[in-house]
């Protein structure tokens, strides 16, 4: 089964808007990581986030961490039509080799 | 240079053939590791390897016989293609994921008809 569920499945919105997707997991991490996905094309990492950081900042990306209600969630802002792509949240258990993947958000950018 | 290629990007065969899909990563990361993704985008891990040595193995057909000759090497053997292996399959290479993403391939579109 899927470690990581992602909330909305899809959203599209209009450049130059911010872009928020959630992602909750059922165990306990070692760290939470979110890929980008382009049509087509491999896994590009974003962010890797630790169990004990609550945010992180990498550009216009801020990725937030809450281990008690075990979920994070991605910010894009000022969204641009080369932020289309599918988005997926990974996450690491403690002492595993593993990432265990979500089912991603698809997000498409209007221009 | 390509962090992490695979060979071929396309695959069409037959139910029944035996295929491989190869992959090389020059990062020089000790750990590789096979993904399948199917038609709704849902990842799952099949292998890995830790400097030649499996350290993961999911519930997959034993059909699917993984081989890593070095570090730098891994590759995915499939015996006996039935129409449901049909997916996208990602090599992945990573130093360690506890600290570090993974860095990925392009993909292999494996379709059995």
């Amino acid at each position: 089964s899927q470690q990581g569920e992602e909330d909305p499945q899809a959203l599209s919105i209009q450049e130059g808007e911010n872009a928020t997707m959630n992602c909750s997991y059922k165990t306990s991490i070692n760290n939470l990581q979110w890929y980008r996905q382009n049509s087509g094309r491999g896994l590009v990492h974003l962010i890797l986030i630790r169990s004990n950081e609550r945010e992180k900042h990498s550009g216009r990306l801020r990725v937030t961490l809450d281990t008690s209600k075990k979920s994070s969630s991605l910010l894009i802002t000022a969204s641009r039509a080369a932020d289309t792509a599918s988005y997926f949240c990974a996450s690491s258990l403690s002492n595993d080799y593993k990432l265990s993947f979500g089912a991603g958000t698809t997000v498409t950018v209007r221009a | 240079d390509t962090a992490v290629s695979q060979t071929p990007k396309y695959l069409v065969t037959q139910m029944g053939n035996d295929k491989s899909i190869k992959c090389e990563q020059n990062l020089g990361h000790d750990t590789m590791y096979w993904y399948k993704q199917d038609s709704k985008k849902f990842l799952k891990i099949m292998f890995s390897y830790n400097n030649k040595e499996l350290i993961i193995n999911e519930t997959v057909p034993n059909r699917f016989s993984p081989k890593s000759p070095d570090k730098a090497h891994l590759n995915l053997h499939i015996n006996s293609l039935e129409l449901g292996d049909s997916a996208v399959y990602f090599c992945a290479s990573s130093q360690d994921p506890r600290n570090y993403g993974y860095t990925f391939g392009s993909g292999t579109r494996l379709t059995v008809v």
